[in-house]
């Protein structure tokens, strides 16, 4: 099977743009997730979607939103940029085996200037 | 709420030394324990998970874990450290069921000195 693919790898924004980040779950998973990973922060939880529904949200301000389409695939969107949304953007799906394990994709480096 | 403490950010080892990474953790219920490893510019990859049953668990590439409910820990070692070790690692606990958001610690940086 093929892994969490997440696109794109690297974008640089400036502040005050949005931006869209993509994520193909592995097939078969129907939940994913995503993390925001900085040096300072850790790997914080954002967002977490099962057939479309959003389950689960992190603390974050309302400008970080999210989709799932009904193949599963998910979108995230950061709006009005800030030099702190800097962060490696971790997407990852989960086959709902009760445990919680998650299978993570390389993830989106956006760089804000 | 759930809480994982990664004792020391930064663990520098020789090679073929033993590896030992610290994890402490805090759950309200009966916890679900991972250890992943990242690489550069890389993702996460799953090194070993606690569910039920034993409580020492082997993962991949030599690593194991050995889960203590007494302690609260769940600490990753490695006999013989080698240089393909060399990462950052991170502790995290879930509840299980139907949350599906993991907490994870802040992660200890491995370096294998030649």
């Amino acid at each position: 099977k093929a892994g969490v693919t997440q696109t794109p790898r690297y974008l640089i924004k400036t502040r005050g743009q949005q931006v869209t980040l993509s994520c193909s779950p592995i097939s078969g998973h129907r939940s994913v997730s995503w993390y925001q990973q900085t040096p300072g922060q850790g790997l914080q939880f954002l967002f977490e979607y099962f057939s479309e529904t959003q389950r689960n949200k992190g603390n974050f301000p309302g400008r970080f939103s999210g989709r799932q389409f009904s193949n599963s695939r998910s979108e995230m969107n950061v709006s009005t940029l800030e030099l702190g949304d800097s962060a490696l953007y971790l997407c990852a799906s989960s086959e709902l085996d009760q445990t919680g394990e998650l299978f993570f994709g390389e993830g989106s480096r956006l760089t804000v200037l | 709420a759930q809480s994982v403490t990664q004792l020391g950010s930064h663990v520098s080892v020789s090679e073929g030394a033993l590896v030992l990474l610290r994890c402490n953790y805090s759950s309200s219920v009966p916890p679900y324990l991972f250890w992943y490893v990242q690489y550069p510019n890389q993702g996460l990859q799953l090194l070993l998970k606690y569910t039920t049953g034993a409580t020492l668990v082997k993962g991949i590439n030599g690593f194991e874990a050995e889960f203590k409910k007494s302690e609260t820990s769940f600490h990753l070692t490695k006999p013989s450290a080698h240089m393909s070790d060399a990462a950052e690692y991170f502790c995290a606990v879930s509840e299980g069921g139907s949350n599906y958001k993991l907490t994870f610690g802040k992660g200890t940086l491995l370096t294998v000195n030649p």
